[in-house]
């Protein structure tokens, strides 16, 4: 079966530190990754899309950066953090092509900028 | 742009009681909609999801109906459990060629014996 991890659980940098959050997808190939963002009191914000090996859409401006160096391997990085940058981040994964809008997330990453 | 509105929460209730969480969207074209569960500790799941207008979609107990004249998706349960305290997540997908989601902000529910 299909199951997806994502790490750090928790994570609590100061302003102006780098980033480095990652998610691993195990028993599918090929499948479509996302990173989603909650900041406090806001839906869920879809930030990085990708349908390949480097291969990232980023669907709103920031101060982040994804990249996919393995079919089954998703970074979200930040050079610098900022006060903004504080979340709730979560990783997910579909099946591609079948386009069923069920996406498999992972337990999320909590991040505190401070 | 497209976007999703939920009611806020919490929504606290006692176990047997009838459940609705109210959901809105704003979308351009025949999106379909979708209900995602977050329990404790847990990564979001689907629920549930219906992809055109009237349709009805059921899985647990829970149903809701996609409503284009009113832009809604409400979820309703008839009798809550404990077991069904999480926080519950309105979604739609523009367009029927992608897994792209939008949204909404959540609503926790709370259910007391």
């Amino acid at each position: 079966s299909q199951t997806i991890h994502q790490w750090p659980a928790t994570l609590v940098q100061p302003v102006g530190s780098p980033l480095s959050l990652e998610c691993t997808v195990e028993g599918t190939s090929n499948p479509n990754l996302y990173w989603y963002r909650q900041a406090a009191g806001r839906g869920l914000q879809l930030l990085f899309y990708s349908v390949g090996i480097g291969q990232i859409s980023s669907e709103v401006p920031q101060n982040l950066s994804a990249s996919r160096p393995q079919d089954r391997q998703f970074i979200l990085s930040s050079k610098k953090l900022l006060l903004s940058d504080s979340g709730f981040y979560l990783c997910a994964w579909s099946v591609p092509r079948r386009n069923t809008g069920e996406l498999f997330f992972g337990e999320g990453s909590r991040l505190t900028v401070l | 742009g497209d976007s999703v509105t939920q009611m806020e929460g919490p929504v606290t209730l006692s176990e047997e009681a009838f459940l609705t969480i109210n959901c809105t969207y704003t979308a351009t074209g025949y999106p379909s909609l979708f209900w995602y569960v977050q329990y404790p500790g847990e990564g979001l799941q689907l629920l549930l999801k219906a992809t055109k207008a009237d349709d009805k979609g059921s899985n647990k107990g829970f149903e809701a109906t996609y409503r284009k004249e009113t832009t809604s998706f409400h979820l309703e349960k008839g009798s809550v459990q404990v077991s069904d305290s999480a926080v519950y997540f309105c979604a739609l997908r523009k367009s029927y060629n992608t897994d792209k989601l939008i949204f909404g902000t959540g609503t926790r529910l709370q259910v007391f014996p």
